[in-house]
C-alpha cells in the first residue's frame, strides 16, 4: 500500500495566485515528519518545509504553509502568491521509524506549472 | 560546512558493464546515509540507507549493491548493468531528525545503452 499518496499529476496555476498541491499519508508510527520537497528540472531537490506528528501548529516557512491534518492524515502544501519561478515537481515525504531505523519515503509528485 | 558530494553528474553505460557511484560528506560525523533512485518522470525510491560503517540496509531487491566503506562515504555499485538500471540517482544524508532534516546531493544521471 502506498505510504504517501499525491494525487494530482500535475496542476497549473497563475502567477500570484495561491495554489494547494495535495499530499495524504499512512502510517501507525506515532512519531513521524512530513515534509515537502521542490525539484526543478535540473534535478535538484530543494527542502521547503517540515511537520512533525507532535507539532500543535502548521508549519509556515515564508510563501509555503502546511496545513496539516492529523485525523485525515493530510499534508497538503500551500504555496502563496505564485511565482514563475515555483514551475517544477513537488514531492510530498513522509519519515517514519527512530534515529537507527529512519528513512523518508516519498510520493509521486506534482508537477506545477505556473503560468503568467 | 555541512555539505554533501556525489558524483559523476552524468554517466553513459553499456549494458553488462560495472558501476560505482560514490557519495561523501563534510562536516559531520556518523551521518545515516541514503540512496535513492528516480526514474524519468516519477518519484523517488529508496534503494539502501546505512546509519554506520559497514551497516547497509536494502530496501528493493535489486541488481545494486551497497557499501559504506568509512563514516561519511557511500558509494552504489553493480556487477552488471541492466536496461532497467537507467535513471537519476541521489544520495542524502541526515542532518537532524526535524526540519531540513535530509539534505540531498545534485544528483548522477545514468543511462545505461
Amino acid at each position: 500500500a502506498q505510504k504517501i499518496t499525491q494525487t494530482q499529476p500535475g496542476m497549473f496555476v497563475q502567477e500570484k495566485e495561491a495554489v494547494t498541491l495535495d499530499c495524504t499519508y499512512d502510517t501507525s508510527d506515532p512519531s513521524y515528519g512530513l515534509f515537502w520537497y521542490k525539484q526543478p528540472s535540473s534535478g535538484e531537490m530543494i527542502f521547503l518545509i517540515y511537520q512533525g506528528s507532535y507539532d500543535q501548529q502548521n508549519a509556515t516557512e515564508g510563501r509555503y504553509s502546511l496545513n496539516f491534518q492529523k485525523a485525515r492524515k493530510s499534508a497538503n502544501l500551500v504555496i502563496s502568491a505564485s511565482q514563475l519561478g515555483d514551475s517544477a515537481m513537488y514531492f510530498c515525504a513522509m519519515r517514519e521509524g527512530d534515529r537507527n531505523t529512519d528513512k523518508l519515503i516519498f510520493g509521486t509528485g506534482t508537477r506545477l506549472q505556473v503560468f503568467p | 560546512s555541512q555539505t554533501i558530494h556525489q558524483w559523476p553528474a552524468t554517466l553513459v553505460q553499456p549494458v553488462g558493464s560495472p558501476l560505482s557511484l560514490e557519495c561523501t560528506v563534510e562536516g559531520t560525523s556518523n551521518p545515516n546515509l541514503y540512496w535513492y533512485r528516480q526514474a524519468a518522470g516519477r518519484g523517488l525510491q529508496l534503494l539502501f540507507y546505512s546509519v554506520g560503517i559497514g551497516q547497509i540496509s536494502s530496501e528493493v531487491p535489486q541488481n545494486l549493491s551497497a557499501s559504506r566503506p568509512q563514516d561519511r562515504q557511500f558509494i552504489l555499485s553493480s556487477k552488471k548493468l541492466l536496461l532497467s538500471d537507467s535513471g537519476f540517482y541521489l544520495c542524502a544524508w541526515r542532518r537532524d531528525a526535524r526540519a531540513g532534516g535530509y539534505t540531498f546531493g545534485s544528483g548522477t544521471r545514468l543511462t545505461v545503452v
